[in-house]
């Protein structure tokens, strides 16, 4: 049982490109969501997924897309990377009313 | 709408000290507060919790108590270790809201000195 996982521990962006990250759960949860952490500003909810095939916007979707097309796992996409995404991502899963488990993040810097 | 918001840091203690982290929230209804703790290089990892007013959250060593009427949720510890050094993230879900979404505090690094 590994929990949250996520892919790549670590990447670096030139201004422009894409990428995307990986989350996987095993423990069969309902609930994902993608965070972003910055200085001084804990954590920020970027999208989350109530289910297979659902997706929603949080309180910083801007310059992300994500897709929930298998239960397991939670990608999380930057089409065109830009500084101010320079951040570390975490994913997070959760069942029924139980906590929400992190990954170990991934760092991001994009120059 | 909700927040949290938490002590300033950075906070460093000298071991065996006493420790309280405050964090007051705001938020419509009956939240449930969290308080989690994320190790250097690691994610982060639930403490504590509480789900209603005056429940208190306990962890190795770790107590918070739900104080409606201050709107409050204070981590404290009666004697610091040096491996309790971390950063502390004071965290609420509202019921309201659906889909369990944490609305987190900006942190509190800790440091305990030998």
């Amino acid at each position: 049982n590994a929990g949250v996982t996520q892919t790549p521990k670590f990447r670096v962006l030139k201004t422009g490109q894409s990428m995307t990250l990986l989350c996987a759960q095993d423990m069969n949860h309902e609930y994902m969501y993608w965070y972003r952490q910055d200085p001084g500003m804990g954590l920020r909810l970027i999208h989350y997924s109530v289910g297979e095939g659902t997706t929603a916007k949080g309180e910083v979707p801007d310059g992300y897309n994500v897709s929930r097309l298998k239960k397991q796992n939670f990608l999380l996409g930057l089409e065109s990377a830009a500084p101010s995404q320079t951040s570390v991502y975490f994913c997070a899963s959760r069942g029924g009313w139980e906590t929400q488990y992190f990954g170990p993040g991934t760092r991001l810097l994009v120059l | 709408g909700n927040s949290v918001t938490q002590m300033e840091g950075p906070v460093t203690l000298s071991e065996e000290a006493f420790l309280t982290i405050n964090c007051t929230y705001t938020a419509t209804g009956y939240p449930s507060l969290f308080w989690y703790v994320q190790y250097p290089g690691e994610g982060l990892q639930l403490l504590l919790k509480a789900t209603k007013a005056d429940d208190k959250g306990s962890n190795k060593g770790f107590e918070a108590t739900y104080r409606k009427e201050t709107t409050s949720f204070h981590l404290e510890k009666g004697s610091v270790q040096v491996s309790d050094s971390a950063v502390y993230f004071c965290a609420l879900t509202n019921p309201i809201q659906g889909a369990q979404k944490l609305v987190f505090g900006q942190g509190t690094r800790l440091t305990i000195n030998p």
